[in-house]
Protein backbone atom coordinates (compact mmCIF):
# COMPACT_ATOMS: atom_id res chain seq x y z
CA UNK A 1 0.00 0.00 0.00
CA UNK A 2 0.55 3.98 0.15
CA UNK A 3 2.91 5.20 2.81
CA UNK A 4 4.59 8.67 3.31
CA UNK A 5 7.29 8.90 6.28
CA UNK A 6 8.47 12.31 7.40
CA UNK A 7 11.04 13.52 9.22
CA UNK A 8 9.91 13.77 13.20
CA UNK A 9 9.67 17.07 14.90
CA UNK A 10 9.65 19.67 15.98
CA UNK A 11 12.42 21.27 14.04
CA UNK A 12 13.56 25.11 15.65
CA UNK A 13 15.94 26.85 13.48
CA UNK A 14 17.54 30.55 13.65
CA UNK A 15 16.46 32.81 11.17
CA UNK A 16 18.65 32.50 7.80
CA UNK A 17 19.23 28.62 8.67
CA UNK A 18 18.71 26.46 5.97
CA UNK A 19 16.40 23.76 6.23
CA UNK A 20 15.82 20.50 5.04
CA UNK A 21 12.59 18.02 5.82
CA UNK A 22 13.02 14.74 4.95
CA UNK A 23 10.51 12.75 2.67
CA UNK A 24 10.28 9.15 1.76
CA UNK A 25 7.36 6.98 0.06
CA UNK A 26 5.93 3.77 -1.14
CA UNK A 27 3.48 3.55 -3.62
CA UNK A 28 2.31 1.13 -5.60
CA UNK A 29 2.05 3.17 -8.56
CA UNK A 30 3.74 6.38 -10.18
CA UNK A 31 2.63 8.98 -8.06
CA UNK A 32 2.11 12.76 -7.79
CA UNK A 33 3.89 14.13 -5.03
CA UNK A 34 3.21 17.53 -2.80
CA UNK A 35 4.28 19.37 0.18
CA UNK A 36 1.49 21.01 1.57
CA UNK A 37 1.83 24.07 4.67
CA UNK A 38 -0.68 24.66 7.52
CA UNK A 39 0.34 28.28 8.77
CA UNK A 40 -0.53 29.13 12.57
CA UNK A 41 -5.05 29.30 12.21
CA UNK A 42 -4.78 28.90 8.75
CA UNK A 43 -6.06 25.81 6.55
CA UNK A 44 -3.91 23.32 4.93
CA UNK A 45 -2.25 24.70 1.65
CA UNK A 46 -0.73 23.40 -1.15
CA UNK A 47 3.00 24.54 -1.33
CA UNK A 48 5.01 22.73 -4.36
CA UNK A 49 4.46 19.61 -6.19
CA UNK A 50 6.12 17.52 -8.50
CA UNK A 51 4.46 14.97 -11.06
CA UNK A 52 7.18 13.06 -12.68
CA UNK A 53 10.58 11.85 -11.85
CA UNK A 54 13.36 14.16 -11.52
CA UNK A 55 10.63 17.60 -11.55
CA UNK A 56 11.47 20.04 -8.91
CA UNK A 57 8.72 21.71 -7.69
CA UNK A 58 9.17 25.54 -6.00
CA UNK A 59 7.53 27.88 -4.30
CA UNK A 60 8.05 31.17 -1.77
CA UNK A 61 11.97 29.88 -1.72
CA UNK A 62 10.81 26.45 -1.00
CA UNK A 63 12.10 23.43 -3.58
CA UNK A 64 11.82 19.72 -3.55
CA UNK A 65 13.10 17.30 -6.61
CA UNK A 66 11.21 13.81 -6.95
CA UNK A 67 13.70 11.53 -6.69
CA UNK A 68 12.58 7.77 -7.83
CA UNK A 69 15.65 6.39 -7.29
CA UNK A 70 15.33 7.07 -3.75
CA UNK A 71 11.75 7.43 -3.89
CA UNK A 72 12.36 10.25 -1.94
CA UNK A 73 10.74 14.32 -2.43
CA UNK A 74 12.93 16.16 0.47
CA UNK A 75 11.97 19.57 1.31
CA UNK A 76 14.60 22.15 1.30
CA UNK A 77 14.86 26.33 1.92
CA UNK A 78 18.48 27.83 1.73
CA UNK A 79 17.38 30.91 4.43
CA UNK A 80 14.27 30.67 6.79
CA UNK A 81 12.59 33.46 7.81
CA UNK A 82 10.15 33.88 10.99
CA UNK A 83 7.17 34.29 9.00
CA UNK A 84 8.33 30.54 7.77
CA UNK A 85 6.91 28.75 10.78
CA UNK A 86 4.41 26.35 10.13
CA UNK A 87 3.49 22.75 10.30
CA UNK A 88 4.68 20.80 6.82
CA UNK A 89 2.88 17.93 5.40
CA UNK A 90 4.66 15.42 2.56
CA UNK A 91 1.64 13.65 0.82
CA UNK A 92 1.16 11.93 -2.71
CA UNK A 93 -1.44 10.96 -4.79
CA UNK A 94 -1.04 7.49 -6.49
CA UNK A 95 -1.76 6.30 -9.44
CA UNK A 96 -5.75 6.46 -10.54
CA UNK A 97 -6.39 7.75 -7.39
CA UNK A 98 -7.95 11.12 -6.75
CA UNK A 99 -7.14 11.30 -2.78
CA UNK A 100 -4.14 12.24 -1.25
CA UNK A 101 -2.10 10.17 1.38
CA UNK A 102 -0.35 12.10 3.90
CA UNK A 103 2.77 12.13 5.92
CA UNK A 104 2.12 12.88 9.85
CA UNK A 105 3.30 16.23 9.52
CA UNK A 106 6.94 18.51 10.59
CA UNK A 107 6.03 21.32 12.92
CA UNK A 108 9.33 24.15 12.06
CA UNK A 109 10.02 27.27 14.36
CA UNK A 110 11.95 29.87 13.34
CA UNK A 111 13.31 32.17 15.83
CA UNK A 112 15.10 35.44 15.33
CA UNK B 1 -12.53 35.02 -4.25
CA UNK B 2 -14.28 32.49 -1.57
CA UNK B 3 -12.62 29.67 -0.66
CA UNK B 4 -14.02 26.53 1.12
CA UNK B 5 -16.18 26.91 3.68
CA UNK B 6 -16.52 24.67 6.52
CA UNK B 7 -19.66 25.30 9.83
CA UNK B 8 -19.31 24.82 12.49
CA UNK B 9 -15.82 25.68 13.27
CA UNK B 10 -16.45 23.66 16.36
CA UNK B 11 -18.72 20.61 17.51
CA UNK B 12 -18.97 18.97 20.52
CA UNK B 13 -21.54 16.69 21.77
CA UNK B 14 -22.38 13.38 23.56
CA UNK B 15 -21.52 10.07 23.07
CA UNK B 16 -24.07 7.99 21.42
CA UNK B 17 -25.51 11.71 19.41
CA UNK B 18 -26.22 12.36 15.35
CA UNK B 19 -24.29 15.09 14.51
CA UNK B 20 -23.35 16.75 10.85
CA UNK B 21 -20.71 18.53 8.95
CA UNK B 22 -21.11 21.05 6.46
CA UNK B 23 -18.78 22.04 3.49
CA UNK B 24 -19.09 24.76 0.97
CA UNK B 25 -16.34 23.92 -1.65
CA UNK B 26 -15.44 27.01 -4.26
CA UNK B 27 -18.03 27.56 -6.99
CA UNK B 28 -17.40 25.87 -9.72
CA UNK B 29 -14.96 22.71 -8.09
CA UNK B 30 -16.72 19.72 -9.27
CA UNK B 31 -14.63 17.68 -6.86
CA UNK B 32 -15.28 17.74 -2.87
CA UNK B 33 -13.22 15.55 -0.36
CA UNK B 34 -13.37 14.64 3.20
CA UNK B 35 -10.43 14.22 5.60
CA UNK B 36 -10.05 13.15 9.12
CA UNK B 37 -7.08 14.63 11.10
CA UNK B 38 -6.56 13.31 14.62
CA UNK B 39 -4.08 15.34 17.13
CA UNK B 40 -0.77 14.76 15.77
CA UNK B 41 -1.40 13.54 12.37
CA UNK B 42 -1.53 13.44 8.84
CA UNK B 43 -5.09 13.99 7.35
CA UNK B 44 -6.49 10.62 6.50
CA UNK B 45 -8.86 10.16 3.29
CA UNK B 46 -12.62 9.49 4.18
CA UNK B 47 -14.57 10.28 0.63
CA UNK B 48 -14.62 11.61 -2.33
CA UNK B 49 -17.23 12.96 -4.82
CA UNK B 50 -17.13 13.74 -8.26
CA UNK B 51 -20.26 16.28 -8.81
CA UNK B 52 -23.27 14.74 -7.01
CA UNK B 53 -22.09 11.03 -6.62
CA UNK B 54 -19.66 9.62 -3.87
CA UNK B 55 -16.89 8.51 -7.13
CA UNK B 56 -14.79 6.76 -3.75
CA UNK B 57 -15.44 6.01 0.05
CA UNK B 58 -13.15 3.29 0.72
CA UNK B 59 -12.09 5.31 3.42
CA UNK B 60 -14.97 5.62 5.63
CA UNK B 61 -14.05 3.60 8.90
CA UNK B 62 -17.61 2.36 9.23
CA UNK B 63 -21.14 2.37 8.60
CA UNK B 64 -21.84 5.84 10.78
CA UNK B 65 -20.08 8.13 8.55
CA UNK B 66 -21.99 8.62 5.59
CA UNK B 67 -21.96 11.94 3.45
CA UNK B 68 -24.03 13.45 0.72
CA UNK B 69 -23.72 16.01 -1.74
CA UNK B 70 -27.67 16.50 -3.33
CA UNK B 71 -26.67 18.96 -5.65
CA UNK B 72 -22.84 18.42 -6.74
CA UNK B 73 -22.34 21.57 -4.33
CA UNK B 74 -22.74 21.69 -0.61
CA UNK B 75 -21.78 18.47 1.36
CA UNK B 76 -22.50 17.25 4.11
CA UNK B 77 -20.81 14.56 6.59
CA UNK B 78 -22.90 13.05 8.83
CA UNK B 79 -21.96 10.59 12.12
CA UNK B 80 -24.48 8.11 13.88
CA UNK B 81 -24.03 7.19 17.34
CA UNK B 82 -21.31 9.47 17.90
CA UNK B 83 -17.86 7.45 19.52
CA UNK B 84 -14.76 9.20 21.78
CA UNK B 85 -12.40 8.01 19.37
CA UNK B 86 -14.69 10.39 16.18
CA UNK B 87 -13.28 13.44 17.81
CA UNK B 88 -10.90 14.94 15.12
CA UNK B 89 -10.81 17.89 12.92
CA UNK B 90 -12.86 17.23 9.93
CA UNK B 91 -10.98 18.88 6.94
CA UNK B 92 -13.18 19.32 3.54
CA UNK B 93 -11.14 20.01 0.12
CA UNK B 94 -12.40 21.01 -3.22
CA UNK B 95 -10.98 20.59 -6.57
CA UNK B 96 -11.37 22.20 -10.24
CA UNK B 97 -11.71 18.30 -11.66
CA UNK B 98 -10.74 14.77 -9.87
CA UNK B 99 -7.41 13.37 -10.50
CA UNK B 100 -4.86 13.27 -8.09
CA UNK B 101 -2.47 15.97 -10.11
CA UNK B 102 -5.34 18.55 -9.19
CA UNK B 103 -4.69 21.01 -6.73
CA UNK B 104 -7.02 20.45 -3.60
CA UNK B 105 -7.86 23.82 -1.72
CA UNK B 106 -8.85 22.60 1.69
CA UNK B 107 -11.22 24.57 3.97
CA UNK B 108 -10.89 25.44 7.88
CA UNK B 109 -11.69 22.46 9.18
CA UNK B 110 -14.60 21.27 11.75
CA UNK B 111 -13.19 20.66 15.59
CA UNK B 112 -15.11 17.46 16.81
CA UNK B 113 -14.87 16.59 20.37
CA UNK B 114 -17.22 14.03 21.65
CA UNK B 115 -17.31 13.49 25.32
Amino acid sequence: GDSVTQMEGPVTLSEEAFLTINCTYTATGYPSLFWYVQYPGEGLQLLLKATKADDKGSNKGFEATYRKETTSFHLEKGSVQVSDSAVYFCALSDTGANNLFFGTGTRLTVIP
Amino acid sequence: GAGVSQTPSNKVTEKGKYVELRCDPISGHTALYWYRQSLGQGPEFLIYFQGTGAADDSGLPNDRFFAVRPEGSVSTLKIQRTERGDSAVYLCASSLSGGGNNEQFFGPGTRLTVL
